[in-house]
């Protein structure tokens, strides 16, 4: 069974830091799908990044990075340079391929920017 | 292109109520899933649809059920409200038939059971 864990409940940083949130997952399937998503205190979950199981390579959109690591079926997530309006819980999810089964979603990581 | 829409916003409702709950997807997606969002449980999936059939459905009893119109809006429905079903209730939506798709999220439906 697929299952995704986050197990930073809550992350506290100052304005400027850099932030990792760590992401575990688990399947059994090869082909997978790995996504992150930002739900600010408005509860909208935005989409921030899909990636395969067949593609390692890091990402990098802005001050927002990601690190794929399927030898330890990890996706973490790192903001660099926090701000304030990072604020916000961040999900991990995974589906998995044929794509008949719904996501599945970490319990979530509440990230605090303080100014 | 506008985003999810979801309908209405907040809810109060009591115990044995029911309630219906709506979504708009993204022109042109045909796929829309339904979330829960709890304090204690977390984000857990309904059921989705697509072309007006479900899919899929989670382990939720059958006072939660849904629907799926030609146009790709969906409705869910809550019979015999109970305190627990307290929570947010997420909508997304996706292009096609593949759940490994991104899905997009609507603002979601704060709904209260008292």
């Amino acid at each position: 069974a697929q299952k995704v864990t986050q197990a930073q409940t809550e992350i506290s940083v100052v304005e400027k830091e850099d932030v990792t949130l760590d992401c575990v997952y688990e399947t059994r399937d090869t082909t997978y799908y790995l996504f992150w998503y930002k739900q600010p205190p408005s509860g909208e979950l935005v989409f921030l990044i899909r990636r395969n199981s067949f593609d390692e390579q890091n990402e990098i959109s802005g001050r927002y990075s990601w690190n794929f690591q399927k030898s330890t079926s990890s996706f973490n997530f790192t903001i660099t340079a926090s701000q304030v309006v990072d604020s916000a819980v961040y999900f991990c999810a995974l589906s998995e391929a044929p794509g008949n089964t719904p996501l599945v979603f970490g319990k979530g990581t509440r990230l605090s920017v303080i100014a | 292109k506008a985003g999810v829409t979801q309908t209405p916003r907040y809810l109060i409702k009591t115990r044995g109520q029911q309630v219906t709950l709506s979504c708009s997807p993204i022109s042109g997606h045909r796929s829309v899933s339904w979330y829960q969002q709890t304090p204690g449980q977390g984000l857990q999936f309904l059921f989705e649809y697509f072309s007006e059939t479900q899919r899929n459905k989670g382990n939720f009893p059958g006072r939660f059920s849904g629907r799926q119109f030609s146009n790709s809006r969906s409705e869910m429905n809550v019979s015999t409200l109970e305190l627990g079903d307290s929570a947010l209730y997420l909508c997304a939506s996706s292009f096609g038939q593949d759940l490994t798709d991104t899905q997009y999220f609507g603002p979601g439906t704060r709904l209260t059971v008292l």
